[in-house]
């Protein structure tokens, strides 16, 4: 079974522009969840996807958004970006067993963004 | 709010030893605990679980130890290996009415030397 995968793997742009990511997630997975990782911060919870809706969110500006299409795959995008989105975006994919206790996530290579 | 201590940051060991890597959380909701691997470049890597029911959990080399009374549960790494070598962050993780939330602990950065 393929794993998670992300596109583009790196980005460089400038202050002020947007970018959009793309997540596809493990076959038959409903729901991707986005981190934004950085050295200081750590993992930090950005959004998570389920059925192409929004299920929770973290404590991000609204720069921050993100959908979720039927076959699953998920993009986020970052409007007007600041030097201090520079950082690796994770995508993690899980099944999200409707009304199950535990769940499992599994995290694609990261896109590595650099704002400059 | 709710977070995940992991100690210690940094951890040096040479090749054969063990190492052990500890996290305490707060939130009391908290059922299913994950361990992931990191590797320079990669997105971490799910490498052993354990559920709130659950006590010990091994896996060929590693095992995962869980008291919730003490809100602590611990990685294992029995005859480390210089493949080891990697970030390695603990999350915990609670589920409200079918959603999930995931606290990832800070990160221990394990160096095996050979």
């Amino acid at each position: 079974k393929a794993g998670v995968t992300q596109t583009p793997r790196y980005l460089i742009k400038t202050r002020g522009q947007q970018v959009t990511l793309s997540c596809s997630p493990i076959s038959g997975h409903r729901s991707v969840s986005w981190y934004q990782q950085t050295p200081g911060q750590g993992l930090q919870f950005l959004f998570e996807y389920f059925s192409e809706t929004q299920r929770n969110k973290g404590n991000f500006p609204g720069r921050f958004s993100g959908r979720q299409f039927s076959n699953s795959r998920s993009e986020m995008n970052v409007s007007t970006l600041e030097l201090g989105d520079s950082a690796l975006y994770l995508c993690a994919s899980s099944f999200s067993r409707t009304g199950g206790a535990y769940n499992e996530q599994f995290f694609g290579p990261g896109t590595r963004l650099t704002v400059l | 709010g709710e977070n995940v201590e992991q100690h210690p940051s940094t951890l040096s060991v040479q090749e054969g030893d063990s190492a052990v890597i500890k996290c305490t959380y707060s939130d009391s909701a908290s059922n299913y605990f994950p361990w992931y691997k990191q590797e320079l470049g990669k997105g971490p890597q799910l490498i052993i679980d354990i559920r709130s029911n659950v006590g010990e959990k091994k896996d060929q080399r590693i095992a995962v130890t869980l008291n919730k009374t003490a809100k602590h549960f611990s990685l294992h790494i029995t005859e480390t290996q210089p493949e080891d070598s990697a970030v390695y962050f603990c999350a915990a993780s609670s589920s409200t009415s079918g959603t999930y939330k995931y606290i990832f602990g800070t990160g221990t950065r394990l160096k095996v030397l050979a």
